[in-house]
């Protein structure tokens, strides 16, 4: 079975540093990768997603993640953050084809200070 | 384009009472799924609708809950009678056939007390 591991719940920095959230997955089968973020009282924001191709993929607000399929890792970075990404960001795996449900990980809650 | 739709955003009741929460998804997107986000964690899936079709219910706790898309658009997932451990937001999400990334709406917030 597919799961997900966030490896941090809650990750402070302090505003114009830089920022890494862990992600790790187990599955047996080629897997597809979203990074979602979650403002509070909000629905899930698509950040990014991996679905083949190259391994470092960009997405929107500065962010990008890279796909490393040996350490089956989908790590995201990004280089200077603001106080407004401030969020709750979930890892998310699926796998086969598409329209199959996400599995997401314990959410990692990342807290900009100034 | 307009989003999800989900509707109401928060709702309050007492233990064994009945509550539905309303799913508009996006146009044209022909399957739609219920998670259930649990204060702390991650979504969970509830169910899968592929059109008006159930594909997946494995982890509806189906003694209380039941959930439905007629005419395979909008849907309602009911509560019927509600547990304190029921207390979650109840997020839809809506996708194209064939593509894997979903859409979510901005949740249902539902207190039991």
């Amino acid at each position: 079975a597919q799961s997900v591991t966030q490896l941090d719940s809650q990750v402070p920095v302090f505003e114009e540093a830089p920022v890494e959230l862990r992600c790790n997955y187990s599955s047996s089968v080629s897997v597809y990768l979203f990074w979602y973020v979650q403002y509070p009282n909000q629905g899930l924001q698509l950040l990014l997603k991996y679905l083949s191709g190259s391994t470092l993929v960009k997405g929107i607000n500065g962010f990008e993640a890279e796909f490393n399929k040996s350490q089956t890792s989908f790590h995201l970075r990004k280089p200077s953050v603001h106080i407004s990404d401030t969020a709750e960001y979930f890892c998310a795996v699926t796998f086969n084809s598409g329209n199959t449900p996400l599995v997401f990980g314990k959410g990692t809650r990342l807290s900009v200070i100034a | 384009e307009a989003g999800v739709a989900q509707s109401p955003r928060y709702k309050i009741i007492e233990k064994r009472q009945s509550v539905a929460f309303w799913c508009n998804p996006i146009s044209g997107h022909a399957t739609l799924y219920w998670y259930q986000q649990i204060l702390g964690q991650g979504p969970k899936l509830l169910i899968q609708f592929q059109n008006n079709g159930v594909v997946d219910d494995s982890q509806l706790p189906k003694d209380r809950f039941s959930a439905e898309r007629l005419k395979g658009v909008d849907s309602t997932l009911k509560i019927q009678p509600a547990k304190l451990e029921d207390s979650a937001v109840y997020l839809c999400a809506s996708s194209p056939k064939g593509i894997y990334e979903q859409y979510f709406g901005p949740g249902t917030r539902l207190t039991v007390t």
